[in-house]
């Protein structure tokens, strides 16, 4: 399978906390991209982050990569009650086939 | 502005019956998608259009047709429609290549009964 996965399939924290989620891949990459989806919407753009980063921050977001392990981790610091949500890792795939493979999802729930 | 809309947000129909998804994208992005989304949350790529040409047609029945009359419009017609089909369906578009930032729509929920 061209998938990625992504560990844990659901995490429930209380707000304050920090929350970490992995994610796994099998091809080389140019970059890696992280995507949130809230209960009944589309698909939100966080964060990419490019093959020879090993860091990004956005906000309260953190994201690393691995290429050599092939993993990538989000953490989300201080969370919220609206961070609940759906996250998914994406990695381009297939060279002119122009693609993106979603990861199976991090279901995250933050108690108020 | 809507940067990715698509009408309708729900579709309730009955099998065998023929029904069409329209997305359009004011961002002035060259390449559009459209996604399935299953029961599970797990999202596929069906296909891929950049300024209006066909690039990626994954393993989809043929009953699936998309049509992109110009590159900020994709529309998707489904045949015969199948209990199977039941699921969320998703236009996005990026400003060239697919492994760029994509940009989603709010979803079509689709029910076959």
């Amino acid at each position: 399978s061209q998938q990625g996965e992504e560990d844990p399939q659901a995490l429930s924290i209380q707000e304050g906390e920090n929350a970490t989620m992995n994610c796994s891949y099998k091809t080389s990459i140019n970059n890696l991209q992280w995507y949130r989806q809230n209960s009944g919407r589309g698909l939100v753009h966080l964060i990419l982050i490019r093959s020879n980063e090993r860091e990004k921050h956005s906000g309260r977001l953190r994201v690393t990569l691995d290429t050599s392990k092939k993993s990538s981790s989000l953490l989300i610091t201080a969370s919220r009650a609206a961070d609940t949500a759906s996250y998914f890792c994406a990695t381009p795939y297939g060279g002119a086939t122009n693609k993106l493979i979603f990861g199976t999802g991090t279901l995250l729930a933050v108690q108020p | 502005d809507t940067a990715v809309s698509q009408t309708p947000k729900y579709l309730v129909t009955q099998m065998g019956n023929d029904k069409s998804i329209k997305c359009e994208q004011n961002l002035g992005h060259d390449t559009m998608y459209w996604y399935k989304q299953d029961s599970k949350k797990f999202l596929k790529i069906m296909f891929s259009y950049n300024n209006k040409e066909l690039i990626i047609n994954e393993t989809v029945p043929n009953r699936f047709s998309p049509k992109s009359p110009d590159k900020a419009h994709l529309n998707l017609h489904i045949n015969s429609l199948e209990l199977g089909d039941s699921a969320v369906y998703f236009c996005a578009s990026s400003h060239n290549r697919g492994w760029e930032t994509q940009y989603f729509g709010p979803g079509t929920r689709l029910l076959v009964l």
